[in-house]
């Protein structure tokens, strides 16, 4: 069965100090790998699609990297306004249309 | 000039009632989807329709109904509602449903509470 775990549940860092978020998945065939951030009382916003292991992705202080069963989120110098859930997703080859949502690291940055 | 609006923000209502959650988006996208986040934050998907047809229909009761009048616009109503039911439910959509990842552009999100 398609499973997205994502780990750790909730992290708190202090303003400046980097770290990772992980995901690992089990699907049959995977097309993309998605990490969405999702801030309180809103829908999931977009940030990268990984397709093939070995890909990065950057983004301000965001950069996304992919392996053949994990995903990591490094955030550098991580900011108070960074503080959000970071949801990853996975679309699987069984169905083109299908993605499985990890439920989600909350990361909480102190000033 | 929202890309994915959902109407009603907040709905609060008694179980054994009917009701429906609007969504509409305005990127021109040929894909829409509904996901339910439960308390535990998991985004399950639900429906999903491109061009106003039904491609992806999950494990859900059939109280659930979507409705797709037009691309740009997917509803779902739900029937007799119970105390399970209370969510986040989120509409979607993305470019196309076939050939290369999509990525999806959600909406604000409808808090269902039923009583």
């Amino acid at each position: 069965e398609d499973q997205v775990t994502q780990s750790p549940e909730a992290l708190r860092l202090q303003e400046g100090e980097s770290s990772s978020l992980n995901c690992s998945y089990t699907v049959s065939g995977l097309r993309g790998l998605f990490w969405y951030r999702q801030d309180p009382g809103k829908g999931p916003e977009f940030l990268f699609t990984l397709y093939s292991a070995g890909e990065e992705k950057e983004k301000e202080r965001l950069k996304a990297t992919l392996t053949k069963k994990e995903s990591f989120l490094h955030i550098t110098a991580p900011k108070p306004e960074d503080s959000a859930t970071y949801l990853c997703a996975v679309q699987a080859g069984s169905s083109a249309s299908k993605i499985i949502f990890g439920s989600g690291t909350r990361l909480s940055i102190r000033p | 000039d929202t890309a994915v609006s959902q109407t009603p923000k907040y709905l609060v209502t008694q179980m054994g009632n009917d009701k429906s959650i609007k969504c509409e988006q305005n990127l021109g996208h040929d894909t829409m989807y509904w996901y339910k986040q439960d308390s535990k934050k998991f985004l399950k998907i639900m429906f999903s329709y491109n061009n106003k047809e039904l491609i992806i229909n999950e494990t859900v009761p059939n109280r659930f109904s979507p409705k797709s009048p037009d691309k740009a616009h997917l509803n779902l109503h739900i029937n007799s509602l119970e105390l399970g039911d209370s969510a986040v439910y989120f509409c979607a959509s993305s470019q196309d449903a076939a050939g290369v990842t999509e990525t999806q552009y959600f909406g604000p999100g409808t808090r269902l509470l039923v009583l």
